[in-house]
């Protein structure tokens, strides 16, 4: 069975700091692994996936994440934090067949000025 | 491509009565998905179709929800009788082919429920 661990429920930068959130994932089976994006009032949106081609996956709006299967991990970074990043973020890691993705419980980023 | 598209985008409804949610996936997709996100609860999937067939509804919470899907293009979540702890966004999803390809599922926008 496929799980996800989202560590930190509230994650809060300065403007143009990092962002670092964190997933660690389990899985029986070579993990497609992804991470969603959702603002305030509306649905969740793609922000990158891994599919077994490049361990650095590059998505939208300059984010980036990298999977280490020595670690279990697929940790999404952001060299510098805008305003706009504020949202909630979801690690998500496939199933087989007809098992559908399983989601972490999300993290909320916060930007300060 | 319009995306998966959801109706209505808020309902408020007295508790008691039936609430019925819509949603249409993307044309061509093979999986679509019914999930409730509430703060206490977080994101949850309660049923999933594959072609149209219903795979897995063992996360609707209890009898008074049902969903169906009569073909491609078209899937509602039903409850009734509603009562105020039903109160959530649901989110419909849709993906290219099987649940558990990589495609990435792509969400609707959500119908905000309220039951007062």
């Amino acid at each position: 069975a496929q799980s996800v661990t989202q560590l930190g429920s509230h994650v809060s930068v300065s403007e143009g700091a990092l962002v670092l959130l964190r997933c660690n994932y389990s899985s029986s089976v070579p993990p497609y692994l992804f991470w969603y994006v959702q603002y305030p009032n509306q649905g969740l949106q793609l922000l990158l996936k891994y599919t077994s081609a490049a361990t650095l996956v590059k998505g939208i709006n300059g984010f980036e994440a990298e999977f280490k299967k020595s670690e279990t991990s697929f940790h999404l970074t952001k060299p510098s934090a805008h305003m706009s990043d504020a949202a909630e973020y979801f690690c998500a890691v496939s199933g087989s067949g007809n098992t559908p993705l399983v989601f972490g419980k999300g993290t909320r980023l916060s930007v300060i000025a | 491509d319009a995306g998966v598209i959801q109706s209505p985008r808020h309902e408020v409804t007295e508790m008691g009565q039936e609430v019925t949610l819509r949603c249409k996936p993307i044309s061509g997709h093979n999986s679509l998905f019914w999930y409730r996100q509430t703060m206490m609860r977080g994101l949850e999937l309660l049923i999933y179709f594959n072609n149209n067939v219903p795979i897995d509804d063992s996360g609707m919470p209890e009898d008074r929800f049902s969903a169906k899907m009569p073909n491609a293009s078209f899937s509602t979540l039903k409850i009734q009788p509603s009562e105020p702890r039903d109160s959530a966004v649901y989110f419909c999803a849709s993906n290219p082919d099987s649940p558990g390809a990589n495609y990435g599922y792509t969400f609707g926008s959500g119908t905000r429920l309220t039951v007062v």
